[in-house]
């Protein structure tokens, strides 16, 4: 196990479509966290797992966003009706301690 | 609401030494965090202060003052690979580990 995997690293998509990202934590990590990016600011926390329960979710993340982690392994995240203003770089990170996430190489979406 | 101030941007000479220095207002502190990241990279972890004082780990050094809500990354004998975002983040008490990040410090080496 090398480290946390996100695919694809890249997504151009039409607005209005439907993306779906997938991250493959750390095998031990239990925790599992989405954050969004955008070009020079830091990561926005957008959801939170622990195992299977997604135990927290970001005002930030609308009713077009919904995220699984269906057996305590990968997650996806989901958007729906994709706006311009989702381009970002998604950013997925796994943890087992206080001390430090993890995080993927990340999914950068484009929205034409 | 939380408040997290880095620089935007740094020069520095290759060989030499900079700080990047990070103050926060936020609700409330339970370690602070610096991590790297490179251009169109995800972000990698640099180190942790939890306590008051300096962290050292080879050529990167990292300071925590809880009472003045201030940290510094200092980074020495500098080189051109260490050119890029510096992100300062602070984790909340009871936060599931949630991080709370600067926008970050953009560090450029010159020769």
């Amino acid at each position: 196990d090398t480290g946390v995997s996100q695919n694809p690293r890249h997504k151009i998509t039409k607005r209005g479509q439907n993306v779906t990202f997938r991250c493959d934590p750390i095998s031990e990590h239990n925790r599992l966290y989405w954050y969004r990016q955008t070009l020079g600011q830091g990561p926005e926390f957008l959801t939170y797992f622990q195992n299977e329960a997604q135990l927290e979710k970001s005002r930030l993340l609308s009713d077009r966003f919904s995220a699984e982690r269906p057996k305590g392994s990968f997650s996806t995240l989901e958007i729906q009706r994709t706006e311009q203003g989702d381009s970002a770089m998604y950013l997925c990170a796994s943890s087992d301690r206080a001390d430090g996430y993890t995080f993927g190489s990340g999914t950068r979406l484009t929205v034409v | 609401g939380q408040n997290i101030d880095q620089p935007t941007e740094m020069t520095a000479t290759e060989g030499a030494i900079v700080q990047i220095n990070c103050t926060y207002q936020t609700s409330g502190f339970n370690g602070l965090f610096w991590y790297q990241q490179h251009a169109g990279e995800a972000p990698t972890f640099l180190s942790y202060n939890v306590l008051d004082g300096l962290e050292e780990k080879g050529r990167f050094s990292s300071f925590l003052s809880r009472s003045k809500g201030y940290s510094y990354l200092l980074l020495k004998e500098l080189q051109m690979k260490d050119s890029a975002s510096y992100l300062c983040a602070v984790r909340l008490p009871d936060s599931n580990y949630q991080l709370i990040w600067g926008a970050g410090t953009k560090l450029i080496i010159k020769p």
